[in-house]
């Protein structure tokens, strides 16, 4: 199993440019999240989806868009880059029965200039 | 509001222990998980507390006050690899609500020879 895999690993974006991050988990995992990490921080939570087709607002939604048109696919999106939204933005995912451990991709490394 | 509160810094010496700290303010609780994150890299999961008591997997062990909205992580005989940032979360939401998580800013733990 590769778990929780994010693409691309860095990306430099000017200001108004937009993109899309993939998030694929091959665990058949129910929930899978979108966060954020600035340096010095602890992670915030973007979006998340508990199911195939669903999704919903995380602690710091504005400014991204998120799909999960897949069950093994998570996409967040950013649709007009802004240099706030420079990070390293990390997908995790959790299965719906048992076990409260969330896992982790490798991150993203995103700079905005 | 919510918000976790823990040290921004720790050092000890390989072999000690050491404790890490958290307090808690969150609207909703159902747990208390605690997660490694070495450079930067991929937060991985070491533990989680439900209910009051003390959890132990092998070196590490992890604490949980309810009524004080406190807990701990506690590291025996360190290590160099131990040298990591860690940080707590609360789960603040059921199952059917995501189980999302509410992340702290982390504690940098510098291991010395």
């Amino acid at each position: 199993n590769a778990g929780v895999t994010q693409t691309p690993k860095f990306r430099v974006l000017k200001t108004g440019q937009s993109m899309t991050l993939l998030c694929a988990q091959d665990m058949n995992h129910e929930y899978m999240y979108w966060y954020r990490q600035d340096p010095g921080m602890g992670l915030r939570l973007i979006h998340y989806s508990v199911g195939e087709g669903t999704t919903a607002k995380g602690e710091v939604p504005d400014g991204y868009n998120v799909s999960r048109l897949k069950k093994q696919n998570f996409l967040l999106g950013l649709e007009s880059a802004a240099p706030s939204q420079t990070s390293v933005y990390f997908c995790a995912s959790n299965p719906l029965a048992g076990g409260y451990e969330q896992y982790f991709g490798p991150g993203t490394r995103l700079t905005v200039t | 509001g919510q918000s976790l509160e823990q040290p921004s810094e720790v050092t000890a010496v390989e072999g000690a222990i050491v404790q890490i700290n958290c307090t808690y303010q969150t609207s909703g609780f159902y747990g208390l998980s605690w997660y490694q994150q070495h450079d930067g890299g991929a937060p991985t999961f070491l533990s989680y507390n439900a209910l009051d008591g003390l959890e132990e997997t092998g070196r590490f062990s992890s604490f949980l006050s309810r009524s004080d909205s406190y807990g701990y992580l506690l590291l025996q005989e360190l290590q160099m690899k131990d040298s990591a940032s860690y940080f707590c979360a609360v789960r603040d939401g059921g199952r059917n609500q995501g189980g999302k998580l509410i992340f702290g800013q982390g504690t940098e733990l510098s291991v010395k020879p």
